[in-house]
């Protein structure tokens, strides 16, 4: 079965440093998403990315965040200058259109440990 | 605003008992509702998706009903096991795709 790749599987970086996580979409996928979770919070969503650009954006992506599709295959997350509070579990996902038929496929995420 | 509210945030049972997890959300304009597994610092695992012209989704010995009006959905675990110790966390798809979650429910099954 498909699945969304993402890497690294733990990240630790000082405050301060830029981060990239990495993900590998679904191939046939057109519509990609990050999420994150606080520990012991919700998940929470961050960004949704359609046909090269952001479709929708939350509060919590200010712009210390920034997504990109450099190629065919990744899309990533970049967070600028690291705060200790970004420390959480980052989900990349993908549905193939908007997710309202068949759902999203989530990656196993990436933790984020900002030291 | 929608908001996701699960019931119990946590539930102990011994092995072999039959549970009721509980959902509910405050907008009904929702596409879908997904009820997710997460083990502990692990990804999530979609169980059952239900339409939001469905009633209910059934997988092996797990069966989600929803009741869009009255913005709630259970998830029916049978015969649980040990196995199924797990945080078990329910979504609802907003108008505009997103995915709303709830806190989740902690269970935990007792051999």
């Amino acid at each position: 079965e498909p699945e969304v790749t993402q890497t690294p599987s733990h990240q630790v970086t000082q405050m301060g440093q830029e981060v990239i996580l990495r993900c590998v979409p679904i191939s046939n996928h057109l519509y990609f998403y990050w999420y994150r979770q606080i520990l012991g919070q919700k998940v929470e969503f961050l960004v949704s990315f359609y046909n090269n650009e952001i479709s929708e954006k939350s509060e919590i992506f200010d712009d210390q965040f920034s997504v990109e599709r450099p190629d065919g295959s990744n899309f990533t997350l970049k967070i600028r200058s690291t705060k200790l509070e970004d420390s959480a579990m980052y989900f990349c996902a993908s549905s193939e259109l908007t997710g309202a038929n068949y759902g999203y496929t989530f990656g196993s995420g990436t933790r984020l440990t900002v030291v | 605003k929608q908001e996701v509210t699960q019931i119990p945030a946590a539930l102990s049972v011994p092995e072999g008992e039959n549970l009721v997890l509980n959902c509910s959300f405050t907008d009904s304009a929702i596409y879908n509702l997904q009820w997710f597994r997460q083990d502990p610092g692990k990804g999530l695992t979609s169980l059952l998706l239900i339409q939001s012209s469905q009633r209910e989704q059934t997988s092996g010995r797990l069966n989600a009903s929803l009741d869009k009006s009255s913005g709630r959905s259970t998830l029916y675990i049978a015969a649980s096991q040990p196995g199924d110790s797990a945080t078990y966390l329910c979504a609802v798809m907003d108008s505009s795709y997103k995915l709303i979650f709830g806190s989740g429910t902690r269970l935990l099954v007792r051999p």
